[in-house]
């Protein structure tokens, strides 16, 4: 059973303009989500994240959005690089337990010029 | 940031075989994480530790196990490897700031 799910394997967008990354959970004891960007024969790296309390959290170009009665979160970057062409993961954690993170199956972006 | 190593960074071996990733963390981090990525399943939990000798199964633990002696090093072990379990796997540590901070990855190819 897919607690966390990334519904599109890919996305591509075009340099300067808005990239949205979306996210399906649906576990309600999750209280933290994170986005990690990871590049080809490199570890995730984190982005940026939120707590359930909170609907919304800004970080220069990135933007996270929780809408916690869809159980749905997004990633907006805006505007989009070629730098930010990756695999972006979005994970979820439970309340109770070791920081355990849960994690979608990915989706892969491409900037073209 | 944290430093994690992962050791080795690539491996290739034969079915039936054992085999043991090792990683390494500098800071004395209470929390270590095994996970394997594979294409269409994004990052999955195998094992973690919660302290020295203090470790818990994850989603996929079947066909592995762990250990934890010191607080710095957490190892994986693939008792008779298969070729299922072909994958890049990454160790990971929780920060006090709450972000899991990831090593670079090994990749591992069962034949």
């Amino acid at each position: 059973d897919q607690q966390v799910k990334q519904n599109s394997p890919s996305l591509s967008v075009q340099e300067g303009r808005i990239s949205i990354l979306n996210c399906d959970y649906t576990n309600s004891m999750f209280d933290y989500f994170l986005w990690y960007k990871k590049y080809p024969a490199e570890g995730p790296t984190f982005l940026i994240s939120i707590s359930s309390i909170k609907d919304k959290n800004e970080d220069g170009r990135f933007t996270v959005f929780l809408n916690k009665s869809a159980k749905h979160l997004s990633l907006h970057i805006v505007p989009s690089q070629p730098g930010d062409s990756a695999v972006y993961f979005c994970a979820a954690r439970q309340i109770q337990g070791a920081q355990k993170l849960v994690f979608g199956q990915g989706t892969r972006l491409t900037i073209n010029p | 940031d944290a430093g994690i190593t992962q050791s080795p960074r690539h491996k290739v071996t034969e079915t039936g075989t054992p085999v043991t990733l090792r990683c390494h963390q500098t800071e004395n981090h209470r929390y270590m994480y095994w996970y394997r990525q594979d294409p269409g399943h994004g990052l999955r939990l195998i094992h973690y530790s919660y302290g020295v000798k203090d470790t818990d199964k994850g989603e996929v633990s079947d066909g592995y196990s762990v250990s934890r002696s010191k607080t710095e090093d957490f190892l994986l072990t693939l008792e008779s490897a298969t070729s299922s379990q072909t994958s890049v796997y990454f160790c990971a540590i929780t920060q006090p700031n709450n972000e899991q901070f990831f090593g670079p990855g090994t990749r591992l190819t069962v034949l």
